[in-house]
């Protein structure tokens, strides 16, 4: 498998505008996770779903801020309008929870979020 | 919540020989999954070796163990015979498994410089 997929690796945009970010999951996992890096804050979990389902949105920042999973093979992370201080770099993860698989996660490469 | 504190944010070692990366964490629960997970330059993360909490055993992967010391909430993470390679950013996280499954909690990190 080609590992956990994201899109576009870096990503300049003036602020104000809207931002999409894409993320493929590895095949057959059922759980996926956007998380956050910035140098303040480190690691923040954004949200997750199962089985396309959102589970847990409490570390989405603000509803300029949305995500979507429409099929076992695509989500997206939205920003709307988008601002300076969202500037970080954005994880998507997947993971097959069963007991064999250990629950770990397997990460994307990231995309790098710049916001002028 | 849970909190992870990884309280050496640089380290360094030569290469060949050993050190030893601290993580402490706050927890409730009984049952629970910890993970030391590496950034390199790259800022692909990648899983480096995995403990459940109701194994006393502690876990290796290869020049990888930890010191899991649950009463005290300790999970330290030895590197030995030191490679170049290993020159990374390395992130402890939890994971509160049952509802919580696979909800990871990430430490502040500590980078890890080699020196040949």
């Amino acid at each position: 498998d080609a590992g956990v997929i994201q899109s576009p690796r870096h990503e300049v945009t003036e602020m104000g505008q809207e931002v999409t970010l894409r993320c493929k999951p590895i095949s057959g996992h059922d759980y996926l996770f956007w998380y956050r890096q910035t140098m303040m804050r480190g690691l923040e979990l954004l949200i997750y779903f199962n089985n396309n389902v959102p589970i847990d949105d409490s570390g989405m920042p603000e509803d300029r801020f949305s995500a979507k999973m429409p099929n076992a093979s695509f989500s997206t992370l939205k920003i709307q309008p988008s601002e300076p201080r969202d500037s970080a770099v954005y994880f998507c993860a997947s993971s097959l929870m069963a007991a064999v698989a250990k629950n770990i996660q397997y990460f994307g490469a990231g995309t790098r979020l710049s916001v002028l | 919540a849970q909190t992870v504190t990884q309280s050496q944010p640089e380290m360094s070692v030569q290469e060949a020989e050993t050190v030893t990366l601290s993580c402490t964490y706050d927890t409730s629960e009984s049952d629970y999954y910890l993970f030391w997970y590496k950034q390199p330059p790259s800022r692909q993360m990648i899983l480096v070796i995995r403990q459940e909490a109701y194994k006393q055993q502690n876990a290796t992967e290869n020049r990888f163990s930890v010191n899991f010391q649950k009463a005290a909430k300790s999970f330290s993470l030895k590197i030995s015979d030191s490679q170049l390679g290993d020159a990374a950013m390395y992130f402890c996280a939890y994971d509160a498994g049952g509802t919580s499954y696979g909800k990871l909690t990430f430490g502040q990190g500590t980078i890890l410089t080699v020196h040949p």
